[in-house]
């Protein structure tokens, strides 16, 4: 079992809805990214938390570590959003490396 | 600046040809990555630098070398190329506590 899940691993959705990616982690964190990847094209780093909430623009990232649990939602959503969304968590017995989830598929269409 | 740079774009090699690929920051950052990613597949780091000097093994090493002589460079040799290393290839940096910059991704193709 990968230590880092996502769900679902596809998601299409109209343009204007409200969107929500899971992310499940198996580990002791001492954080917790989300990156975002469009097709073709690089990597960037979305959020970076370890508690609570965080936003900006129309994402938002929340996490409970108790339950082990982070979503990113996104909110009126556009085809611009369409991109592999990616969480990937930082372990607390190694802050050096990331754990990797598959990423989340997101396809936004007008 | 530039950020993290990453050469070259493209590249197809011929079975057992060895080459290197490039990366360079210019935010002064002390780690830095290789990852590959294949098609429909997550992030497998390959090596990783947390100084000038300093290496270590991820998850995939084999079939890679680095080195890290400077803060700014952390190039990645192939040796002989084989079909399972085509791949997308990632160099990433940052500081301690910080998220990971990441470069604009080197496709390697292995014929």
């Amino acid at each position: 079992k990968n230590e880092v899940e996502q769900s679902p691993q596809n998601l299409t959705a109209q343009e204007g809805e409200f969107i929500t990616i899971n992310c499940s982690y198996s580990v002791g964190i001492s954080a917790l990214h989300w990156l975002q990847q469009h097709p073709g094209g690089g990597i960037v780093s979305l959020f970076m938390l370890s508690s609570g909430k965080k936003k900006h623009g129309r994402l938002i990232a929340t996490i409970n570590i108790q339950e082990k649990h982070s979503s990113l939602h996104i909110t009126a959503s556009h085809p611009r959003d369409s991109a592999v969304y990616i969480c990937a968590a930082e372990p607390s017995r190694n802050t050096d490396k990331l754990i990797f989830g598959t990423g989340t598929r997101l396809q936004v269409f007008p | 600046n530039a950020g993290v740079t990453q050469t070259p774009k493209f590249r197809i090699l011929k079975i057992g040809q060895s080459m290197t690929l490039q990366c360079t920051q210019d935010m002064n950052h002390n780690y830095m990555y290789w990852y590959r990613q294949d098609p429909g597949m997550g992030l497998k780091l390959i090596y990783y630098s947390v100084g000038a000097g300093i290496t270590d093994k991820g998850e995939v090493p084999n079939g890679y070398n680095v080195s890290r002589s400077t803060t700014e460079d952390f190039p990645l040799r192939l040796e002989l190329a084989a079909p399972s290393q085509t791949s997308v290839y990632f160099c990433a940096s940052k500081t301690p506590q910080e998220t990971q910059y990441f470069g604009p991704g080197t496709r390697l193709l292995v014929l």
